[in-house]
């Protein structure tokens, strides 16, 4: 497959934990990487590898895999966790690069 | 502290070539552990990656883009460009440019800030 699948759009409650997903044959067999874009700024990488985040990323920022399904959990989501995120591996064949569609997290 | 500017013309007409440029500073394009990317964004919409190139002029590009797309890299300048032919409107996106590990994640650890290409008459 040459698709990343994400929801849409997610919400969750102000300290709770919510779970973004991200799906694709591609994911048996490559890491997900996972950026935050706030309105008007760049992505930002947020976790990237097995489960490494770059400098500045605070702990509650995790990521867990299951087959063809990656994970991007927030524990504890702050409301400064609002904004799109993106997931992003190789496809299929190993040559190319995906990106995911993109899922809006609200926080209520 | 990495940096990475692109630059550009803001508008293109249609059926030209678009043409951006990516200054790096803060460190080497020449280091033989990073590809250098360009990915782009149109309004309201999401993340396209576009086409990568390491310092001695590897590229791979994505598919749906491929016949268009050229990537090249200047060392001595400390620059990589984009060249995307045959625009049209629905090329319209925030350009961006950006670093990429070459080991198992392949993640983009520094973007530049993007600039918006308008493809119009």
């Amino acid at each position: 497959s040459s698709e990343l699948t994400q929801d849409p759009a997610v919400s969750v409650a102000l300290g709770q934990t919510v779970r973004i997903t991200c799906q694709g044959d591609s994911l048996r067999n490559y890491y997900v990487s996972w950026y935050q874009q706030k309105l008007g700024q760049a992505p930002v990488l947020v976790i990237y590898g097995k489960n490494n985040r770059p400098s500045g990323i605070p702990d509650r920022f995790s990521v867990s895999s299951s087959g063809n399904t990656a994970s991007l959990t927030i524990t504890g989501a702050q409301a400064e966790d609002e904004a799109d995120y993106y997931c992003n591996s190789r496809d299929s064949s190993g040559n190319h690069l995906l990106f995911g569609g993109g899922t809006k997290l609200t926080v209520l | 502290q990495l940096q990475l500017q692109e630059s550009g013309p803001g508008l293109v007409k249609p059926s030209e070539t678009l043409s951006l440029t990516c200054t790096v500073s803060g460190g080497s394009i020449s280091s033989s552990i990073y590809y250098w990317g360009w990915i782009r964004q149109p309004p309201g919409k999401g993340l396209e990656w576009i086409g990568s190139i390491y310092y001695s002029g590897s590229t791979f590009h994505n598919p749906s883009l491929m016949s268009r797309v050229t990537i090249s890299v200047d060392t001595s300048k400390n620059q990589f460009s984009l060249k995307l032919s045959s625009v049209t409107a629905a090329d319209t996106a925030v350009y961006f440019c950006a670093r990429t590990a070459v080991d198992s994640s392949w993640a983009f650890d520094y973007w530049g800030q993007g600039t918006l290409v308008t493809v119009s008459s």
